[in-house]
């Protein structure tokens, strides 16, 4: 069965500071790995990466996948009190098209 | 705005009852896709569809079904409807297989 595992499950930090989201997938058929930030509606898309070792940047927000250990990771810098979010992140894979999700990071930016 | 329309934004209703969610995807999109989220078992993928036809099936109970339209909106039916489907419902759209999913609101659906 498709996994998706994210860690940690929630983080607090004061603002300025950089963290650093883990996730690691077991997908069939791997295609693509998805990372989504979700406030109170609809998760929004931050980054797809489907080749190894290269970094996706936007903003503050950068992230980079690693086949060979099936894991990903999203960075934020200089974070401030609008990241508070659930980060998602999603794999594709296994013959279908829909994404496998992991449980989310929860992440609370204090002032 | 993602551009994908859900409605309602909200519906309670009593267990036993059957509702139906409605989607409406981005302009372009063929391709809907359903989810459920609920706080223990974060997203979980029900179903989609591809230009009408169903494509892909996830973790969907035999009590819900979902169908896709000539216009390319989308319709989630949940009947005998129990506590533990209390959840909010999403719908996504993507222009192809690959493309990243953009999502609705949600139908936050309570049932009591």
């Amino acid at each position: 069965e498709d996994k998706v595992v994210q860690s940690p499950l929630s983080l607090v930090v004061h603002e300025g500071d950089t963290v650093t989201l883990n996730c690691s997938y077991e997908v069939t058929n791997f295609r693509s790995l998805l990372w989504y930030k979700q406030e109170k509606k609809a998760p929004t898309f931050l980054f797809m990466l489907t080749s190894s070792g290269i970094e996706k940047k936007s903003g503050r927000l950068s992230s980079i996948l690693d086949k060979k250990e099936l894991s990903s990771i999203l960075n934020i810098t200089a974070t401030q009190t609008g990241d508070s979010a659930i980060y998602l992140c999603a794999a594709s894979g296994g013959g279908a098209d829909g994404l496998t999700f992991g449980k989310g990071t929860h992440l609370i930016i204090q002032p | 705005d993602s551009g994908v329309t859900q409605t309602p934004k909200h519906l309670i209703t009593a267990t036993g009852q059957r509702v139906t969610l409605r989607c409406s995807p981005r302009s372009g999109d063929l391709s809907v896709y359903w989810y459920q989220q609920s706080l223990d078992q974060g997203l979980q993928f029900l179903i989609q569809y591809y230009n009408g036809e169903e494509r892909a099936k996830g973790n969907i109970l035999e009590r819900f079904s979902a169908q896709q339209f000539p216009d390319l909106h989308s319709e989630l039916n949940l009947s005998s409807l129990e506590l533990g489907d209390s959840a909010l419902y999403f719908c996504a759209s993507s222009a192809q297989t690959g493309s990243p999913l953009h999502f609705g609101n949600g139908t936050r659906l309570t049932v009591t």
